[in-house]
């Protein structure tokens, strides 16, 4: 069964600054990665996935993820961020064939003024 | 249209009372699941449905926990003399496609259970 690490449960960053968000999973032969976000009282919203192809994926709102398959890796980057990107995010993956994500426990980005 | 809507929002039971919990998917959406949410934690599934038929429902943690579909559309949760270590949030979601390993599953908002 997969497991998913997100090493940190909060990073504090000020806003307009550039953030990385940790995502690591235990090795399979294919994956599929995602990336949820999740605002107070609200469901996860997709940001982006990695099914195949091109590693580097572009999603919502000025996120992009680097599908790793060497490190086993899918962490999360945006350039600059905003107040409005305080949330929750989770990393989530997926046997490739399996209908069944495992996320992993989320990482609080709270972006300060 | 509307999205995946779950109604209670929230919901304090008793120790040993038994709940519902109902979930809405978007219209025409073929997959739906339950996954369960502890506080601090990830989403944990439950189980999961294609139109009516309930395959997999290896993520239900007893047989208190029941889960319907019956006309392929809305879906009830029923956990029966709900325990402490219930208290969590519900998540439903839905996806088009049947086996949605890489559609996109569109969430609820939870409902927040708390057994006291």
């Amino acid at each position: 069964a997969q497991s998913v690490t997100q090493l940190d449960s909060q990073v504090p960053v000020f806003e307009e600054a550039p953030v990385e968000l940790r995502c690591n999973y235990s090795s399979s032969v294919s994956v599929y990665l995602f990336w949820y976000v999740q605002y107070p009282n609200q469901g996860l919203q997709l940001l982006l996935k990695y099914l195949s192809g091109s590693t580097l994926v572009k999603g919502i709102n000025g996120f992009e993820a680097e599908f790793n398959k060497s490190q086993t890796s899918f962490h999360l980057r945006k350039p600059s961020v905003h107040i409005s990107d305080t949330a929750e995010y989770f990393c989530a993956v997926s046997d490739g064939g399996s209908y069944i994500p495992t996320f992993g426990r989320g990482t609080s980005l709270i972006v300060h003024p | 249209g509307a999205g995946v809507s779950q109604s209670p929002r929230y919901k304090v039971a008793k120790r040993g009372q038994d709940v519902a919990l109902r979930c809405d998917p978007i219209s025409g959406h073929v997959s739906l699941f339950w996954y369960q949410q502890a506080l601090g934690q990830g989403p944990e599934f439950l189980t999961y449905f294609q139109n009516e038929a309930q395959l997999d429902k290896s993520g239900l943690p007893s047989d208190r926990f029941f889960a319907e579909r019956p006309e392929g559309s809305v879906s009830t949760l029923k956990i029966q003399r709900t325990q402490q270590e219930d208290s969590a949030v519900y998540l439903c979601a839905s996806s088009l496609g049947p086996l949605g390993g890489t559609d996109t599953q569109y969430f609820g908002p939870g409902t927040r259970l708390t057994v006291l």
